[in-house]
């Protein structure tokens, strides 16, 4: 299993600009998580998915987008990219709830991407 | 409002001593804590979940204790040793969502 991959490492935008951050589980969990981590500061949750076509938003939407058209796949949209965006990307799953598996919410991450939006 | 603090300053020990973190909360009602440690420029990684009706939890030279009187989780790392140096992040979960909220961690160094 790879677990949790994501897409690319790191990214430089200019502002304005738009990109799609990339985020796959091969781990058939159901939920899965957009984090932001800035210097010094926790994990910021941006959107969450409950599964395939069930998307919500967490503590720090705007300014990002999210589908989730897969068990799979979950990807971040950034339109109009703004310096305030810049930061570093997580995306984790959890197979919380699911039958045979766990019934806490032990989170799997994936590498990160490091983005800067000048 | 809620509140999530663990102490922002690096602790520094020696080589073979015992690394204590805190992480204190305030206006949660957390069904279950967890502990990930976090290597720069990686994801953080779970270690230990402790749920609010257990005192202690062990894994190997890891300890997790979690006070909901005191409102507090303490993580203990025996016999520490330099590859121990990491950050550590508690997240907290009121049960339910599976939606944690995450701490800002604390950065461990041990010396040789």
């Amino acid at each position: 299993n790879a677990g949790v991959t994501q897409t690319p490492k790191f990214r430089i935008l200019k502002i304005g600009q738009s990109m799609t951050l990339q985020c796959t589980q091969d781990m058939n969990h159901n939920y899965m998580y957009w984090y932001r981590q800035d210097p010094g500061m926790g994990l910021k949750l941006i959107y969450y998915s409950v599964g395939a076509g069930i998307t919500d938003k967490g503590e720090v939407p705007n300014g990002y987008n999210v589908s989730r058209s897969t068990t799979e796949d979950f990807p971040l949209r950034l339109e109009l990219a703004a310096p305030s965006q810049t930061s570093v990307y997580f995306c984790a799953s959890s197979g919380a709830g699911l039958a045979g598996g766990s019934s806490y919410n032990e989170q799997f991450f994936g590498p990160g991407t490091r983005l800067t939006v000048l | 409002s809620q509140k999530i603090e663990q102490n922002s300053e690096a602790l520094n020990i020696q080589e073979g001593k015992t690394a204590t973190l805190t992480c204190n909360y305030t206006n949660y009602s957390p069904a279950y804590l967890q502990w990930y440690r976090q290597d720069p420029g990686r994801g953080p990684v779970f270690l230990l979940l402790i749920r609010e009706n257990e005192k202690e939890k062990r894994k190997e030279r890891l300890k997790v204790t979690f006070d909901t009187t005191l409102k507090q989780s303490l993580f203990h790392i025996t016999a520490s040793q330099p590859a121990d140096s990491a950050t550590y992040l508690c997240a907290l979960d009121e049960g339910g969502s599976y939606i944690p909220t995450f701490g800002r961690g604390t950065s461990l160094i041990v010396h040789p």
